[in-house]
């Protein structure tokens, strides 16, 4: 089955830890992207990366960080940095015609 | 975890009813839409797109509407279904392509039995 797979779905941090959302997607497509989603809000771009071994920040880079060392992966850092960290984070990869999909989402709360 | 879709404007129809949800696009040079659907919980989901060369565009059971002249954008759900209860938003790009993608805050839809 071809997609975007996110996990974990919930995922807890505290105060002062880095946790890492991964994103997978097996589309073969060159571009991927991070958003997060929050109520009442469009959605908000933190990094894309557009190839692979190559990222850049979105408008919300603030306090994440990327990697995207494989063309099917492209794990999301929340890092101490990030304030205001829970939220719902969504992987997104845009496709021929450049229709953009999406993973099902990561639930991020801190405790 | 259903936290994403408070504050929403929302619409509630009858089931059976046909349901219209409107969308106003910012950028003018944005030629290219998409609508998605996105239950509680989940990802957002691909409903039907629309090029600015076009002004309507029928799926299954619905309709995209493009009104370039006041930049408005509306789905059109016909025949509406307990399943189709979840928030709608749109987003906006260009056919060229481009990392900027626009996306509305969304409307949430509620079907009544």
């Amino acid at each position: 089955d071809g997609g975007i797979t996110q996990s974990p779905k919930y995922l807890f941090r505290k105060e002062g830890q880095n946790v890492t959302l991964s994103c997978e997607q097996n589309l073969n497509h060159d571009a991927m992207y991070w958003y997060r989603q929050d109520p009442g809000q469009g959605l908000r771009l933190i990094y894309y990366s557009q190839i692979v071994n190559d990222f850049q920040k979105g408008d919300i880079a603030e306090g994440y960080s990327v990697s995207r060392e494989k063309k099917e992966s492209f794990p999301l850092t929340v890092t101490s940095a990030q304030k205001n960290p829970t939220a719902f984070y969504l992987c997104a990869s845009p496709g021929p015609g450049n229709t953009i999909y999406f993973g099902e989402g990561s639930w991020l709360t801190v405790v | 975890g259903e936290s994403v879709g408070l504050h929403l404007p929302t619409l509630s129809v009858q089931e059976g009813d046909n349901s219209i949800i409107n969308c106003a696009y910012s950028n003018s040079a944005s030629d290219y839409f998409i609508w998605y659907k996105q239950e509680s919980g989940k990802g957002p989901q691909f409903i039907i797109d629309i090029r600015s060369n076009m002004d309507k565009r029928q799926g299954q059971r619905v309709t995209v509407l493009l009104n370039k002249t006041v930049k408005h954008l509306s789905l059109q759900i016909a025949a509406t279904q307990p399943g189709d209860s979840a928030v709608y938003f749109c987003a906006e790009n260009r056919i060229s392509g481009t990392y900027k993608y626009i996306f509305g805050t969304g409307t949430r839809l509620k079907v009544l039995a």
